[in-house]
């Protein structure tokens, strides 16, 4: 159990568009979800926690109109990287807890998804 | 200080010996702590959990807990060529409950 999915695994993009990352808690359902990023040879970094029905809580430094959270459903939540630009280029992990008994907070990661910006 | 701080290594062990791995953190409200093992371009994936004081099992894996010293580890016995990877080290933090992570210690299990 507590199987989180993330698609696509990787993307190339040209400088200039936009690019979405889905989530998805595959057997449990999760009313909150985080997405984090993580550089070459470098820690985890939070960037947002996302809320099923409401607007995602954004890390200091973090710009919301560029990183676009949606968190539709209790299974699914998205990540639009608007404007992509090269140094947007980076490993986004999302992560989610199924509040499982004596499992508390929990969290488990989806695979990731590498994202190239040309 | 910083809330969950780990010795980034790398921590080089012999195969077959126990690898210690060990995390401070500064929140003494922290109630929940985690280790997960992260391989080099992949996602992390959880390794245990633990809440109460103490030593917690999970196969060749042990996790210790002393809250009074703030400090959590994780022993890894008859380690394994496959052992290498970044062990990173989560804590809860008490005033919001949000997770944080220590930015990991390399291990490298020498054959």
């Amino acid at each position: 159990g507590a199987v989180v999915s993330q698609h696509p695994s990787w993307v190339i993009c040209k400088s200039g568009t936009s690019v979405k990352i889905e989530c998805r808690s595959l057997d449990f359902q999760a009313t909150t979800m985080f997405w984090y990023r993580q550089f070459p040879k470098q820690s985890l970094m939070l960037m947002a926690t996302s809320n099923e029905g409401s607007k995602a809580t954004y890390e200091q430094g973090v710009e919301k109109d560029k990183f676009l959270i949606n968190h539709a459903s209790l299974t699914l939540s998205t990540l639009t990287v608007t404007s992509a630009h090269p140094e947007d280029s980076s490993f986004y992990i999302c992560s989610a807890s199924p509040g499982l008994a004596g499992e508390g907070d929990t969290q488990y990661f989806g695979p990731g998804t590498r994202l190239t910006v040309l | 200080q910083k809330e969950v701080e780990q010795n980034s290594g790398p921590l080089s062990v012999p195969e077959g010996a126990i690898a210690s791995l060990n995390c401070t953190y500064s929140d003494r409200g922290s109630q929940s702590f985690f280790w997960y093992r992260q391989y080099s371009g992949k996602s992390p994936e959880l390794i245990m959990f633990i809440y109460s004081n103490g030593d917690k099992e999970d196969g060749r894996f042990t996790a210790q807990l002393n809250k009074a010293s703030q400090y959590v580890s994780l022993l890894i016995r008859d380690s394994q060529p496959s052992d290498s990877a970044t062990y990173l080290c989560a804590v809860n933090r008490g005033r919001d409950d949000k997770i944080i992570f220590g930015k990991g210690t390399r291990l490298h299990i020498l054959p």
